[in-house]
């Protein structure tokens, strides 16, 4: 059964440190991979799509990293602000079109 | 700037009612669609389109309608709403489909309470 995993389910971090969220999926045939941003009461925001050739990505503060061997892909947040406070999603899409996994997300609190 | 717009934001409706959710986009995508958030739970497809005149049922359809006259326009249409249906509606579109790496963009969320 295709599958996408997030954890931790929630985390908080002090404004200024660095965090790591984690992303499982199973499924195939993989084409990419997307982390969204979620603000409180708003849609969805696009991070990052990596395909299966890419490693690494970066936007911004934000780095995410993929193993396609492993199925696991991470989201690095650097230097945290208080702007971060929200729900990371991790979407996989397969080959055949449109079946999209979305993650339940991970909430993230950063506190001043 | 507009991107994706969906109205309205916030809607209560009775059992048995029907109501429509609008969404429009001036991006000049065309693909379209439509997702359900429920607390705790990822996304899930309920309807999309690839373009005018052509829209397909995604996992989680049932009690659902769509259409698809222009580019711009795909509402959802609820016909006999149901206390399963309380959830938050998100709309996007995209150049193109998802296995092809373009970037969806999101509309910003009806909340939709069936009581």
């Amino acid at each position: 059964k295709n599958q996408v995993e997030q954890s931790p389910q929630s985390l908080i971090i002090l404004e200024g440190k660095n965090c790591t969220l984690q992303c499982n999926y199973t499924v195939s045939p993989f084409s990419n991979l997307r982390w969204y941003k979620q603000d409180t009461g708003r849609g969805p925001v696009s991070l990052t799509i990596m395909t299966f050739s890419e490693n690494t990505k970066s936007n911004g503060r934000y780095t995410a990293t993929l193993d396609a061997d492993t199925k696991q892909s991470s989201l690095h947040i650097t230097a945290s602000q208080l702007s971060d406070s929200a729900s990371y999603i991790c979407v996989v899409a397969d080959t055949g079109g449109f079946k999209t996994i979305f993650g339940a997300g991970t909430r993230l609190f950063v506190k001043a | 700037n507009a991107g994706v717009t969906q109205t309205p934001k916030f809607r209560i409706l009775k059992i048995g009612q029907s109501m429509t959710l609008q969404c429009t986009q001036d991006m000049n995508h065309n693909y379209m669609y439509w997702y359900r958030q429920d607390p705790g739970m990822g996304l899930k497809l309920i309807y999309y389109s690839v373009g005018a005149g052509i829209t397909d049922k995604g996992e989680v359809p049932n009690g659902y309608n769509v259409s698809r006259s222009t580019t711009e326009d795909f509402p959802l249409r609820l016909e006999l709403a149901a206390p399963s249906q309380t959830s938050v509606y998100f709309c996007a579109s995209s150049y193109s489909g998802p296995s092809l790496n373009t970037e969806a963009f999101f509309g910003q969320g009806t909340r939709l309470t069936v009581v």
